[in-house]
Parts: C-alpha cells; structure tokens; sequence
C-alpha cells in the first residue's frame, strides 16, 4: 500500500521569501506523485505532477518540485512567495501500473505574512 | 483545463433523510470519476470510484448502501447519502478522469466540493 506525509500542518512564510512544503511517500513500487492546491471553498487544483520523465518537475504559479527516490521525498518549493500562494497544499500518491486511486496526505495549510 | 461542477455547494438536512450530491464533467465525457471525503483539518479520504455504465466500486469501511452511487451517463455521477445522520456531515469532492489517458498518468480535475451537514 502506498501512503503519503506532510511535516508540518501549518507553514508561514513571509511574503518574498522561500516556500518549501515537505512530502515524504512510501510505496512498494515505483510512484506518481503529486502536488495539489485547495483554495477555500474549492476543489482541488493540480499543481504538478511526477511521472518517472524528469526528477525535476515544474508546475503552475512558479511552483515546482524535486523527486528523490534516496530521501523518498517530493517536496514543493516557490523561490518567492506571493499572497496568492495562501492555501491548502495536498501532497498525493499513485501507483505506477494502473492503479488510479490517489492517496493523499493530510495537507499543509500555507500562510503568507505581509 | 477540464471543468468538473458538484450541485449544490451547500446542503442542510434533517437527520433520517437522503441527500444527492450531482458531479458534472462539463466539457469532457468522464468514464470515471471518484468521490471522496473531507473531514475539517483533514486530507480526502477515497470513498468509491463510480464508472459509467457499471457499478461502484467501494473502498474497504465505506457502505454501499448508505452511499449510493449512480453514473448513468458520461457526464454526470451522483452520491446519494441515504438516512443520513450528523455523523455524515462532511465535505464531500468528486473528480473526473480525463478520458485518454491511463496506467496512473491520468490527471483528476476536481469538482469544488458539496459541505453536508446533517441537523
């Protein structure tokens, strides 16, 4: 079974500086990962996602992050952050072969300080 | 990107009652789609995964008869919660499937979710 965790439920960062949201996973094979952002009141936004192409993914709004198989991490990092960036952050898993269900963590809340 | 809608946004029910909770893919035709649980300062919990034309499947702990599901066409999956009761008072969010894609690349474009509060 493949399962996902967030450090930290609650992150501030002050506007202009760095953002950097953890997510740690666990799967017997080799995983999908994803990042997703839920404003209040919506639904879920996909921000990026891992496909075993590049370790390196880049995704919507300046966000992108980094796949390490060694650290088993998939951590989302914005060199700057705006106010807009104030949300709720899901870090998700699934599995390679065609298993379509995502398991999420249970999300970051990211406050952006003026 | 892919549009998916949920109607309503906001539902009050009496305890003992039935609630449906429509999800509509608006610009595509989803064969799949999922429905999934929020519980407050909590992640989504997968609840069943409704495919058109067949029947739901269910994740482990979730009854089947208390949350009906129905995907009788290509655009639309209802969640119908039946007697319901405050316990199921919850943030309920489906998701489409893009069609054409597959093997876990898919990509889930969510609705913006139905809040239930059973009194």
């Amino acid at each position: 079974a493949q399962s996902v965790t967030q450090l930290g439920s609650h992150v501030s960062v002050s506007e202009g500086a760095l953002v950097l949201l953890r997510c740690n996973y666990s799967s017997s094979v080799p995983p999908y990962l994803f990042w997703y952002v839920q404003y209040p009141n919506q639904g879920l936004q996909l921000l990026l996602k891992y496909t075993s192409a590049a370790t390196l993914v880049k995704g919507i709004n300046g966000f992108e992050a980094e796949f390490k198989k060694s650290e088993t991490s998939f951590h989302l990092t914005k060199p700057s952050a705006h106010m807009s960036d104030a949300a709720e952050y899901f870090c998700a898993v699934s599995l390679l072969f065609g298993n379509e269900k995502l398991t999420f963590g249970t999300g970051t809340r990211l406050t952006i300080i003026p | 990107g892919a549009v998916v809608s949920q109607h309503p946004s906001r539902v009050i029910c009496k305890s003992g009652t039935s609630v449906k909770i429509e999800c509509r893919s608006l610009d595509f035709q989803a064969t799949t789609m999922f429905w999934y649980r929020q519980f407050p300062k909590q992640s989504l919990m997968l609840m069943a995964t409704s495919n058109e034309g067949s029947k739901a499947t269910y994740e482990q702990g979730v009854e089947k008869d208390k949350f009906l599901i129905n995907h009788a066409s290509l655009t639309l999956s209802t969640l119908t919660v039946t007697s319901a009761h405050p316990e199921d008072s919850s943030f309920y969010i489906c998701s489409a499937r893009v069609p054409g894609t597959s093997g876990g690349m898919e990509t889930q474009y969510f609705g913006p979710g139905t809040r239930l509060l059973v009194l």
